[in-house]
């Protein structure tokens, strides 16, 4: 079965330091991997993704992403943080359902960045 | 260019109501899809659309139809609400994810939905 695990409900972070929001799948065949950013009362914002090449993925807002095959992880970086990064952080896989793609989404990560 | 809009932002139903939401998409995305969001759980696939006239079942069907008449548009309808319903109800958009492309979903901004 193809899911996606996000070990963490909460992550507390100081401003300026450097932030790590896990994530770990399990999927057949290649991973397409994406990270999800959501604001409160706002729909989900896409942030980066990874589909093949080098393993560390760039993304908006000065976040990052590390894929790691041999853990099966992709974790979300972001060398210094901002109060303004505090939200619902949501790692997604793609998956395939008869010939077409969909997206498996973890449950979320709360990111807190306090000043 | 809007995006993806939802209507209605908000709605409060008795139970055995029913109604639709509305999504509406002005990129000429092929896949739209619909998805709730409830807490702890991250975001679950009712329903999705490959293509005008098609639509498919997701992960959490039960409850609900769509329809997709008009490329832009994806209704999304609850025949009888019940409260294991109430959820925020989040639409999305995507280009043509053939077997081996993945496009990144677009979302709108949700429809926060009560049943009493």
């Amino acid at each position: 079965a193809q899911s996606v695990a996000q070990p963490e409900d909460q992550v507390n972070v100081a401003e300026g330091n450097p932030l790590t929001v896990k994530c770990t799948y399990s999927v057949s065949g290649n991973p397409y991997l994406f990270w999800y950013v959501q604001y409160p009362n706002r729909g989900l914002q896409f942030l980066l993704k990874y589909i093949t090449g080098d393993n560390l993925v760039k993304g908006s807002y000065g976040f990052e992403a590390e894929f790691n095959k041999s853990q099966t992880s992709f974790h979300l970086k972001k060398p210094s943080a901002l109060v303004s990064d505090s939200a619902l952080y949501f790692c997604a896989v793609r998956a395939l359902s008869g010939g077409y793609n969909k997206l498996i989404f973890g449950a979320g990560t709360r990111l807190a960045v306090h000043p | 260019n809007a995006g993806v809009t939802q209507t209605p932002k908000f709605r409060v139903l008795k139970t055995g109501q029913s109604m639709t939401l509305l999504c509406a998409q002005d990129m000429n995305h092929e896949y739209m899809y619909w998805y709730r969001q409830d807490p702890g759980m991250g975001l679950r696939l009712i329903h999705y659309s490959v293509g005008e006239g098609t639509t498919a079942k997701g992960e959490v069907p039960d409850g609900y139809n769509v329809s997709r008449l008009k490329k832009q548009n994806f209704l999304l309808g609850l025949e009888s609400a019940a409260p294991s319903q109430t959820s925020v109800y989040f639409c999305a958009s995507s280009y043509n994810g053939l077997a081996g492309v993945q496009y990144e979903q677009y979302f709108g901004p949700g429809t926060r939905l009560t049943v009493t």
